[in-house]
């Protein structure tokens, strides 16, 4: 079975500051996929950034990047230049080609202050 | 890009009434949708995977009976949730996933609906 584990419950940022979550998971396949989702206030879930475990560059969208270490089973979002609209909460997920089921971490609960 | 689309948003109802939540990939075939529950401030939990044109898959400790799911098209699935109880009120999510997908496309998922019993 395949665990996502977020032990960052909430974390605060300075607006234009940078701020990284933590996401470790845990599992005996060799190709998945991770992802981090971003859900709102309005509790949309927002596709942010997603990483194939066979490629070895981080992946990277705009302001949003990954810090992808294969070996210790790790999955950092790091959001730079923070802005009031990153406030949310952040969900680590991870998938495998065999099994469509996402398996979700307990998320992270971001609060950008102005 | 693809869009999912959940409705109702918001649905408040008498205890003992039956809710259907309906869920639509509306530019795209989706052979598997998804529905998850969500409490405050928590995770998405899976409830069930839905198949069209078969059975859906329920995850351990969900009631299928209670919660019953028709997929009948590749464009719809519902979620019922029948004879509902003010326990019942949540947060419900479905995703989609397209036809000819790979698991490295992101799940697509609706706008949610909130459910509240009286």
């Amino acid at each position: 079975a395949q665990t996502v584990t977020q032990s960052q419950p909430e974390m605060s940022v300075q607006e234009a500051e940078t701020v990284t979550l933590s996401c470790t998971y845990d599992t005996s396949e060799s190709n998945y996929y991770l992802f981090w989702y971003k859900q709102p206030p309005s509790r949309q879930m927002i596709l942010v950034i997603r990483q194939e475990a066979y490629k070895q560059q981080n992946a990277t969208e705009n302001r949003f990047s990954v810090n992808f270490q294969k070996a210790a089973k790790s999955f950092s979002l790091k959001i730079s230049d923070s802005q009031l609209g990153d406030t949310a909460m952040y969900f680590c997920a991870f998938i495998t080609p065999n099994d469509y089921k996402l398996s979700f971490g307990a998320g992270t609960t971001v609060t950008v202050r102005a | 890009g693809a869009v999912v689309s959940q409705h109702p948003s918001r649905v408040i109802c008498k205890s003992g009434t039956s809710v259907k939540i309906e869920c639509r990939s509306l530019d795209f075939q989706a052979t598997t949708m998804f529905w998850y529950r969500q409490f405050p401030k928590q995770s998405l939990m899976l409830m069930a995977t839905s198949n069209e044109g078969s059975k859906a898959t329920y995850e351990q400790g969900v009631e299928k009976d209670k919660f019953l799911i028709n997929h009948a098209s590749l464009t719809l699935s519902t979620l019922t949730v029948t004879s509902a109880h003010p326990e019942d009120s949540s947060f419900y999510i479905c995703s989609a996933t397209p036809r000819t997908s790979n698991s490295n496309q992101p799940q697509h998922f609706g706008d949610g609906t909130r459910l509240s019993i009286l």
